[in-house]
């Protein structure tokens, strides 16, 4: 049982580059999210889907982009990085039910240069 | 707009000494509840969650968690610490309101350092 992968789990880009980070579940959840996590901050929530073909934002969306054509895979798409976007990005699932846990990944660690 | 407090960013204890991490939220529905904990490097995962009935809950490695609605807490204890519970804390609500179902807020979360 995989569970939630990530990747890449390290990556370095520069500023203006386009980044898209993977998110990968086996538990056919229904819902899916992408949070950041900055020193002083916890976690923030970027953007989160309820179904494949159903996203919505979250707390701070600003130059994120998401997809979901498959229920498994939830990529998140940096257009053009900025320094600002240098994070430690967390995926989660959580099944059906709005009250259950949420199962985090490994996390990514970005940094743009 | 709800919100999560955990008023402690970092707490040093001594090992075999009791813990207690505050979190604190803000008024709404009832809430549902977690704890959630962090190795250095790691993902997040789960240490026990209040959804209903005993304010009193269990969770893994021992810890334990009282729900207090009367003061919106929702306080992580353990009674004797160990080394490897050095780790972040997260405390995380949800109120699960219409199209934001699914979703949790977090807290800034709490640095607990363990002392031999």
């Amino acid at each position: 049982d995989a569970g939630i992968t990530q990747s890449p789990r390290y990556k370095i880009t520069e500023t203006g580059r386009q980044v898209t980070l993977m998110c990968h579940q086996t538990w056919s959840h229904s819902y899916m999210f992408w949070y950041r996590q900055d020193l002083g901050h916890g976690l923030r929530l970027i953007y989160y889907s309820a179904a494949a073909d159903i996203t919505d934002k979250g707390e701070v969306p600003d130059g994120y982009v998401v997809s979901r054509s498959k229920t498994e895979n939830f990529p998140l798409t940096l257009e053009s990085a900025t320094r600002s976007q240098t994070s430690v990005y967390f995926c989660a699932s959580t099944p059906d039910s709005a009250y259950n846990e949420q199962f985090f990944g490994p996390g990514t660690r970005l940094t743009v240069l | 707009a709800q919100s999560v407090t955990q008023p402690d960013i970092h707490i040093t204890v001594s090992e075999g000494a009791s813990l207690e991490l505050r979190c604190n939220y803000s008024y709404g529905a009832t809430p549902y509840l977690f704890w959630y904990v962090q190795s250095p490097g790691q993902g997040l995962q789960l240490l026990l969650k209040y959804f209903s009935g005993d304010t009193l809950v269990q969770g893994i490695k021992g810890f334990e968690a009282e729900f207090k609605r009367s003061q919106s807490s929702f306080n992580l204890r353990k009674p004797s610490v160990h080394w490897s519970d050095a780790a972040e804390y997260f405390c995380a609500v949800g109120w699960g309101m219409g199209g934001s179902q699914g979703n949790l807020i977090f807290g800034k979360g709490t640095k607990l350092s363990v002392k031999p």
